[in-house]
Formats: C-alpha cells, structure tokens, sequence
C-alpha cells in the first residue's frame, strides 16, 4: 500500500484566499483524522471521521475551517478564508479501529503571506 | 484531561550509545493505549513502537524498547546501538479505549552524533 497521500506538500498563499488540502487514507482504514503541527501548540487534532462521518470536531479552530469526506477514499481540509496564523503543517492519518495505530501522510507545509 | 510530559526538550548522544527518552502521562483511565511516534527532518511521522496497557509484557521492535511502568504512569523509550538515521524528533501518545483521540506530548529532539 502506499500509504496516507496529502497534496500538496507545499502550499503557499495570500491572505483572504481560499486553501483545499487533501488526503487520500490507507485503503479499508475506517478512520481518517486531520491534525495541525505549530511550533507554539504542538501537534492538534481538529477533526476525525469515521467511515465518512465526521464524528468529533471540536479541535476545528473557527468556522473558516471545514472538513469533508465524500468517500473512504478521499477527504479535504478548507480554509476559507485563510489568514497568516493559518500557517502550520497539516497531517492526516488513517487507522482501521478507533484504537488503532494511526499512520500518517507526509503532511502539508501551509504559509499564508 | 489527559496529558503527556516529555521533560526533555533536546537530547544528543554519540552513534551506538544507548538513549533513553522520557514520557510520562496522566489519565484516571485504566484502559489505554501508548505510542512513541518519530518526525524526523523529512516531517513524516513514523509509528516506532506500541504498548497496550493492560500488557504487563514491555514491547520491543528491534533496536527500540520502553520501560513501561503504569503505576507510575511512566512510559520511557530506548534506543539500542543508535543510528544517525535515529536523529529526529520523538513523540509520546496515547489514546484511551472508547476515545479516538490521540494526545501527544512536546516532543524530544534527539540528535545522534557520528
């Protein structure tokens, strides 16, 4: 398997516009998660989903985040609009039980000028 | 609430030496389970290694073991025979049965010197 696959790596953008980050799961993971990486807050959970359900998303800093999960295969992370304390690495990860070993993706690296 | 303390925010040793890194939690949940992740420079992170809490048994995965002490809610990882490629940051985490969320602590910076 390939792995957790997030594009882009690298996403650069201004402040007001609109950023889609994307995560294709392990397949026949039921779990998908979406996680923030800063300097000064460490490593956050903003949502997880679960068999395409969004389940918990109190970690979701403001309504200027969504996530959605159309299919077991494919989920987005949007900012709308995006502003510089936006800027963090972006994971997702996927895991086949609520206790399972989550794998991550590579991340996204998300500057906001 | 449930945290993760790694007290120690950077660690360097010389290639082969044996580390050990430190990790300690706090839950009122008897039923959990805990993971040592690693970032190194690349940003991935990398599962290292597992341990289910009600294992009285410490797990090991090649050069990578921990000392898992629940009473004191302690839970420490060793790296045998280090490697330059061991040089990253080191996560401690943990999840709790019935809750999918998984906490993590600040992370140790690890450096292997050759």
């Amino acid at each position: 398997d390939a792995g957790v696959i997030q594009s882009p790596r690298h996403e650069v953008t201004e402040m007001g516009q609109e950023v889609t980050l994307r995560c294709k799961p392990i397949s026949g993971h039921d779990y998908l998660f979406w996680y923030r990486q800063t300097m000064m807050r460490g490593l956050e959970l903003l949502i997880y989903f679960n068999n395409n359900v969004p389940i918990d998303d109190s970690g979701m800093p403001e309504d200027r985040f969504s996530a959605k999960m159309p299919n077991a295969s494919f989920s987005t992370l949007k900012i709308q609009p995006s502003e510089p304390r936006d800027s963090a690495v972006y994971f997702c990860a996927s895991s086949t039980t609520s206790q399972g070993n989550q794998y991550f993706g590579a991340g996204t690296r998300l500057s906001v000028l | 609430a449930q945290t993760v303390t790694q007290s120690q925010p950077e660690m360097s040793v010389q290639e082969a030496e044996t580390v050990t890194l430190s990790c300690t939690y706090d839950t009122s949940e008897n039923n959990y389970y805990l993971f040592w992740y690693k970032q190194p420079p690349s940003r991935q992170m990398i599962l290292v290694i597992r341990q289910e809490a009600y294992k009285q048994q410490n797990a090991t995965e090649n050069r990578f073991s921990v000392n898992f002490q629940k009473a004191a809610k302690s839970f420490s990882l060793k790296i045998s025979d280090s490697q330059l490629g061991d040089t990253a940051m080191y996560f401690c985490a943990f999840i709790v049965f019935g809750n999918e969320k998984l906490t993590f602590g600040t992370g140790t910076r690890l450096t292997i010197i050759p």
